[in-house]
């Protein structure tokens, strides 16, 4: 069974800079995998950030970055500011049609 | 403005049926790709099925495998999801998205809708 791993949660201080991961249990996630990043806050639908590994979507600021770090995709955000705070989630493209999202980290800007 | 609303939630007993609706709007619905997506209550999201333009071509996750088919009618700019044989663990909120082409995954997303299977 595919696992999509990312950190539970992160703490990150307003201005701060902190990244997030997304890995395979089961290998390297590579460009190939599509990954793409989105945003959720409670009782919100996701907005999506960031599509095929570091395309930001119209509208998203800068400071949010995506790339692949080692064996993983990862979401890097500079400048935090507070209204970042929420639930971030990664999804991978599997081939034939199939997609597995991430466990999902919990961002706190404090 | 690219929009989509979803409908056909509600509350449905374990082994029952269905049909949840999304409604399109702001773009030329039958050059994408459609997703649902859900997400149980306190859970992350999960992916749930994709369907290609035409509809010729649909894709979904082992949980739903056999009961749940996605479905489209591009004359109507509507995306359908039909669910069968409910169980518990299909509470969720059920989002439509729309799929930029294969592999991009999602890059616009609905308000939800919610389905809760109880008795």
């Amino acid at each position: 069974q595919t696992v999509v791993t990312q950190e539970p949660s992160f703490s990150v201080s307003p201005g701060g800079t902190v990244t997030l991961t997304c890995g395979l249990n089961s290998g390297s996630v590579s460009t190939s995998y599509y990954p793409s990043w989105y945003q959720q806050t409670p009782g919100q639908a996701p907005r999506t950030l960031i599509s095929n590994t570091n395309t930001r979507s119209s509208g998203v600021p800068d400071r949010f970055s995506g790339s692949i770090l080692g064996n993983k995709a990862a979401l890097t955000i500079t400048g935090a500011q507070a209204d970042d705070e929420s639930d971030y989630y990664c999804v991978l493209y599997m081939g034939s049609g199939i997609y597995v999202f991430g466990t999902g980290t919990k961002v706190t800007v404090l | 403005e690219v929009q989509l609303v979803e409908s056909g939630g509600g509350l449905v007993q374990p082994g029952g049926s269905l049909r949840l609706s999304c409604a399109a709007s702001g773009f030329t619905f039958s050059t994408y790709f459609m997703h649902w997506v859900r997400q149980s209550p306190g859970k992350g999201l999960m992916w749930v099925s994709r369907v290609n333009g035409d509809g010729s071509d649909t894709t979904y996750a082992d949980s739903v495998k056999g009961r749940f088919t996605i479905s489209r009618d591009n004359a109507k700019n509507m995306l359908y999801l039909q669910m069968n044989s409910l169980r518990a663990e299909d509470t969720a909120v059920y989002y439509c998205a729309r799929g930029p082409d294969s592999y991009y995954g999602m890059d616009v997303w609905g308000q939800g809708t919610t389905v809760t299977v109880s008795s």
